[in-house]
C-alpha cells in the first residue's frame, strides 16, 4: 500500500529555521517525484514545487523560489521542505504529494503537517 | 502561469441529488486536467485525471468531461461522504496550478 507519511505539526516563532519531513512507503520511493503543496488557512491549493529523489532533480514554482528549499534522501524514503527564515506568512498546511512527473497529477498524498509561526 | 477558475465556489445539493462543478483554464490544457476531493481535515485525493479518467477506486458516480475550454466534474447521486471541497488541476504547462476551489454543500 503506498504511503506518504509527514511529520507531526510544529509551531515557531518568526526568524527561526525548520525542516519538515514526508516519508514514503510501498512503492519505490526513488523513481516517483514528490510535490509539497501549501495551503494557507481556508483557502485552496498552492504547487510549491517538486523533486525526483533519483537524482535530486528539484524545481520551484516562481513563486516560492528562494523562498524554501526542497530536498530528499532516497536512502531513508524521505522528502524534505525546509525553510531558513520563518515568517508569519508561512502559517499553513503543507502537504506533500507523489507524482509520476514533474508535471503531472498526483496521485497519493500526505496527511499534512501544520506549521504555524506566530510571536 | 495557467490560472485555474472554479465555480461555483459553493453548490448546494440535497443527499442523491446531482452537483455539476465548472473548471475553466486561462490558456489551454490539452485535457491535462485533473480533480481533488477534500474532505474536512484530510488531505487531498485524486478522483480524475486526464480530464474523465477515473482514478483507482473512484466510484462510477464521479465523471469529468470536457466542452470547449471548459472542464466539468459530476457527481450523480450525493452521497454523504460526497460533500467536500473539489479542486481542479492543470498539469499542462509549468507551473502546475489548481483551481480555487468548489465546495459541495448539504442542501
Amino acid at each position: 500500500e503506498v504511503q506518504l507519511v509527514q511529520s507531526g505539526a510544529q509551531v515557531k516563532t518568526p526568524g527561526e529555521s525548520l525542516r519538515i519531513s514526508c516519508k514514503g512507503s510501498g512503492y519505490k520511493f526513488a523513481t516517483f517525484w514528490i510535490a509539497w503543496v501549501r495551503q494557507m488557512p481556508g483557502k485552496g491549493l498552492e504547487f510549491m514545487g517538486i523533486i525526483y529523489p533519483g537524482d535530486s532533480d528539484t524545481r520551484y514554482s516562481p513563486s516560492f523560489e528562494g523562498q524554501v528549499t526542497i530536498s530528499a534522501d532516497k536512502s531513508i524514503s524521505t522528502a524534505y521542505l525546509q525553510w531558513s527564515s520563518l515568517k508569519a506568512s508561512d502559517t499553513a498546511m503543507y502537504y506533500c504529494a507523489r507524482g509520476v512527473g514533474p508535471i503531472y497529477d498526483f496521485d497519493f498524498w500526505g496527511q499534512g503537517t501544520l506549521v504555524t509561526v506566530s510571536s | 502561469e495557467i490560472v485555474m477558475t472554479q465555480s461555483p465556489a459553493t453548490v448546494s445539493v440535497s443527499p442523491g441529488g446531482r452537483a455539476t462543478l465548472s473548471c475553466r483554464a486561462s490558456q489551454t490544457v490539452s485535457g491535462d486536467l485533473a480533480w481533488y476531493q477534500q474532505r474536512p481535515g484530510l488531505g487531498p485525493r485524486l478522483l480524475i485525471y486526464g480530464t474523465s479518467t477515473r482514478a483507482t477506486g473512484i466510484p462510477a458516480r464521479f465523471s469529468g468531461s470536457e466542452s470547449g475550454s471548459e472542464f466539468t466534474l459530476t457527481i450523480s447521486s450525493l452521497q454523504s461522504e460526497d460533500f467536500a471541497v473539489y479542486y481542479c488541476q492543470q498539469y499542462h504547462k509549468w507551473p502546475p496550478s489548481f483551481g480555487g476551489g468548489t465546495r459541495v454543500e448539504i442542501k
